[in-house]
């Protein structure tokens, strides 16, 4: 069984600075992915970024970034110079590999306010 | 494209009476996904399928029915409604490759279930 942990409810951060969403995970898989989604006010699902088990380097997307530590089995996210539209709530979520492909593995979610 | 479509987007129901959630795709993805978002909780997996006439049950399967005719739709059939199916309810598509954005699960925009 895949298990993702957000052990973060809520997150402040000033506007322009840098903030970091934790994520862990544990799966007994050896090829999988990881995702960041984020959910606004309004509600729909905004896909961020993904994180392959086997790519050797960390993924980036304009200002999100994501810090994948295999062996520590975290996959947090980065967000460079947050802007006021960044305050939503975000979900880390896993996928194995093969027939699983239209299987997510949510975290519980992380509320980021970004302050002015 | 359109995208994920579902119908309806608000829906209030009494217990006991059932109803079908809508939901299609026009991107020719083979994997479908149903799930349900519950308050404080992240998104949890319901019944999922990899093509058409192929269905699988995810982690909260009970109540809920799919069937999958066509590669575009995929609804979600609720035979009895109870209150603790109160939920917001979201469909999701994917591509079966793999690398990058062919990994990315769309989402529909909801559907916000109300059982009285």
């Amino acid at each position: 069984a895949q298990k993702i942990t957000q052990t973060q409810p809520g997150m402040f951060v000033q506007e322009k600075e840098a903030v970091t969403l934790d994520c862990t995970y544990d799966t007994s898989d050896q090829s999988y992915g990881l995702f960041w989604y984020k959910q606004p006010s309004s509600g729909e699902m905004i896909f961020l970024i993904y994180q392959g088990s086997y790519d050797e380097q960390n993924a980036t997307e304009g200002r999100y970034s994501l810090n994948f530590q295999k062996a520590r089995k975290s996959a947090n996210l980065v967000i460079s110079a947050s802007q006021l539209g960044d305050s939503a709530m975000y979900f880390c979520a896993m996928r194995a590999s093969g027939t699983s492909y239209g299987k997510l593995t949510f975290g519980q979610g992380t509320i980021l306010t970004v302050h002015p | 494209n359109a995208g994920v479509t579902q119908t309806p987007k608000f829906q209030v129901l009494k217990t006991g009476q059932s109803m079908t959630l809508q939901c299609a795709q026009d991107m020719n993805h083979e994997y479908m996904s149903w799930y349900r978002q519950d308050p404080g909780m992240g998104l949890r997996l319901i019944h999922y399928s990899v093509g058409a006439g192929i269905t699988d049950q995810g982690e909260v399967p009970n109540g809920y029915n799919v069937s999958r005719s066509t590669t575009e739709d995929f609804p979600l059939r609720l035979l009895s409604a109870a209150p603790s199916q109160t939920s917001v309810y979201f469909c999701a598509s994917s591509y079966s490759g793999s690398g990058g954005h062919y990994n990315e699960q769309f989402f529909g925009p909801g559907t916000r279930l109300t059982v009285l």
